[in-house]
C-alpha cells in the first residue's frame, strides 16, 4: 500500500484546467523531500514531467506545473489536450521506509 | 540517443529464479545511479531497488528485500536484477530508470520487460 495518496481519476474538457493531488506525511513530502511527477502512456516508457517540486525537463510543455504545501503536492495541467490523457504518478523519498515511494496513480480523462 | 532497454523477462514458476537486464547507451553509464521500478497488472508503480553509480550502495523495497539482488557491470553498461524465490505477486512489468544521485529524480526510463510468475 502506497504512502502517497492520489485520486483515482480526474477529468476535464479540452482547454480546461485539472489538478491532481498527492497526499503524504511528515516522513516524505512534509519532511521537505522533493516531489516528482511522471506520465505513463500505455506501451511507452514513463516520462518525467516535474522535478524539484516545480521544475520541468526540456521538452515538457509549460501547461504542466507542480506545487507543494505542507504534507501534500499538486500537479496542474492547464489548457488540457487530448494527448494529456494518461496515468500520472507522484514520487518522493520516505525516511521511515528508507526508500523511494510512488503515489497511487491518477487517470486523467479528456472529455 | 540516451536509451535504456530491458530484457530477460518471461514466464517462471513460483519459487524459481530469474535474472533481468537493462542495457544503457548514449550516456556515461557510470555517472548515474540506476533503479528498478515495477508495475503489476492493473496496479500502480512500485519502486523496487536502486544501486549507486559505482555499485557501492544498494537499497531495496521491503517487499523484495532478501529475495532480489541489484547489481551492475559498468564495463558493459549493464544493470541486472536477480530475482529469487519468486512469488505470484512479483508478476509485473519491470522498468529500469536512471537518476543522477541515488534518491534523485528518474529522468530516463526504459520501456520495460514483463515478468510473469505462474504455475
Amino acid at each position: 500500500q502506497s504512502v502517497l495518496t492520489q485520486p483515482p481519476s480526474v477529468s476535464g474538457a479540452p482547454g480546461q484546467r485539472v489538478t491532481i493531488s498527492c497526499t503524504g506525511s511528515s516522513s516524505n513530502i512534509g519532511a521537505g523531500y522533493d516531489v516528482r511527477w511522471y506520465q505513463l502512456l500505455p506501451g511507452t516508457a514513463p516520462k518525467l514531467l516535474i522535478y524539484g517540486n516545480n521544475n520541468r525537463p526540456s521538452g515538457v510543455p509549460d501547461r504542466f506545473s507542480g506545487s507543494n504545501s505542507g504534507t501534500s503536492a499538486s500537479l496542474a495541467i492547464t489548457g488540457l489536450q487530448a494527448e494529456d490523457e494518461a496515468d500520472y504518478y507522484c514520487q518522493s523519498y520516505d525516511s521511515s521506509l528508507s526508500g523511494s515511494v510512488f503515489g497511487t496513480g491518477t487517470k486523467v480523462t479528456v472529455l | 540517443q540516451v536509451q535504456l532497454v530491458e530484457s530477460g523477462g518471461g514466464v517462471v514458476q513460483p519459487g524459481r529464479s530469474l535474472r533481468i537486464s537493462c542495457a544503457a547507451s548514449g550516456f556515461t553509464f557510470n555517472d548515474y545511479a540506476v533503479h528498478w521500478v515495477r508495475q503489476a497488472p492493473g496496479k500502480g508503480l512500485e519502486w523496487v531497488a536502486v544501486i549507486s553509480y559505482d555499485g557501492s550502495k544498494k537499497y531495496y523495497a521491503d517487499s523484495v528485500k532478501g529475495r532480489f539482488t541489484i547489481s551492475r557491470d559498468n564495463s558493459k553498461n549493464a544493470l541486472y536484477l536477480q530475482m529469487n524465490s519468486l512469488r505470484v505477486d512479483d508478476t509485473a512489468v519491470y522498468y529500469c530508470a536512471r537518476s543522477s544521485l541515488v534518491w534523485d529524480y528518474m529522468d530516463v526510463w526504459g520501456k520495460g520487460t514483463t515478468v510473469t510468475v505462474s504455475s
